[in-house]
C-alpha cells in the first residue's frame, strides 16, 4: 500500500503570501493519480486538482499542482482568507490512500 | 448540480448494525463509481469502500472488511453501507463521495455533507 506523507502538519502565514504544500508517496506513484482536496472545518472535502496538476473546474488559477514520481506539491500563489483550510493529498490510481492533511492557518 | 445527501447515521452499542443511505441527484449515478469515505474526529480522511458502476464490483479497506457491505441501487439513484459488528474506532463521519468516471483510476469530483456514526465505549 501506498503511504502519502504530508508537510508540514501546520502552515501559519499571512493573506496575500503564497503557499507551498509538499506530499510525498512512499513508492513512485503516476503522475496521472494524484488528486488534492481542501476541506474547512464542518464541510464536505472539495477536490481542487487531479492527475497532479489539472485543476478542477471552477478552481481559480492561484491554486497550482505539480510534481512527479514520489514528489508532488500543492502552491497557492495569493492566499485569500477563504483559502484558511487544511489540504489532503490522495492517490487514486491504485491505493486510494489519502495523506494525513496539512493545515494553512492565519499567522 | 451534483448532489449526495447521507442518511442513516446516529448512535449505536459496540457490536451493533447501522445501513447508511446516500441519495444522489444532478448526475448520471449508474455511469459512476461511487465511494464511502470517512473522518474520525479531529483526524483525516480515510477511504473504505467503493463500488462499481453496476455493483459487481465491491472494495473495501482492511479496515472494515468483512464487517461492511456496500450496496448500490440504480433504479433509485442510492448507494449505501451496511455496517455490521461496529467497533468504537468505526466512529466518524461518513462521506458519500462520487467517482470521475465509471472505472479506475477516478479521484472523487463531489461529496455528501457526511453523517455522523457514533459508536460509544
Amino acid at each position: 500500500e501506498i503511504v502519502l506523507t504530508q508537510s508540514p502538519g501546520t502552515l501559519s502565514l499571512s493573506p496575500g503570501e503564497r503557499a507551498t504544500l509538499s506530499c510525498r508517496a512512499s513508492q513512485s506513484v503516476s503522475s496521472t493519480s494524484l488528486a488534492w482536496y481542501q476541506q474547512k472545518p464542518g464541510q464536505a472535502p472539495r477536490l481542487l486538482i487531479y492527475g497532479a496538476s489539472s485543476r478542477a473546474t471552477g478552481i481559480p488559477d492561484r491554486f497550482s499542482g505539480s510534481g512527479s514520481g514520489t514528489d508532488f506539491t500543492l502552491s497557492i500563489s495569493r492566499l485569500e482568507p477563504e483559502d484558511f483550510a487544511v489540504y489532503y493529498c490522495q492517490e487514486y490510481g491504485s491505493s486510494r490512500t489519502f495523506g494525513q492533511g496539512t493545515k494553512v492557518e492565519i499567522k | 448540480e451534483v448532489q449526495l445527501l447521507e442518511s442513516g447515521g446516529g448512535l449505536v452499542q459496540p457490536g451493533g448494525s447501522l445501513r447508511l443511505s446516500c441519495a444522489a441527484s444532478g448526475f448520471a449515478f449508474s455511469n459512476c463509481a461511487m465511494s464511502w469515505v470517512r473522518q474520525a474526529p479531529g483526524k483525516g480522511l480515510e477511504w473504505v469502500s467503493a463500488i462499481s458502476t453496476d455493483g459487481r464490483g465491491t472494495y473495501y479497506s482492511d479496515s472494515v472488511k468483512g464487517r461492511f457491505t456496500i450496496s448500490r441501487d440504480n433504479s433509485k439513484n442510492t448507494l449505501y453501507l451496511q455496517m455490521n459488528s461496529l467497533r468504537v474506532d468505526d466512529t466518524a463521519v461518513y462521506h458519500c463521495a462520487k467517482g470521475s468516471g465509471p472505472s479506475r483510476p477516478y479521484y472523487f469530483d463531489s461529496w455528501g455533507q457526511g453523517i455522523l456514526v457514533t459508536v460509544p465505549s
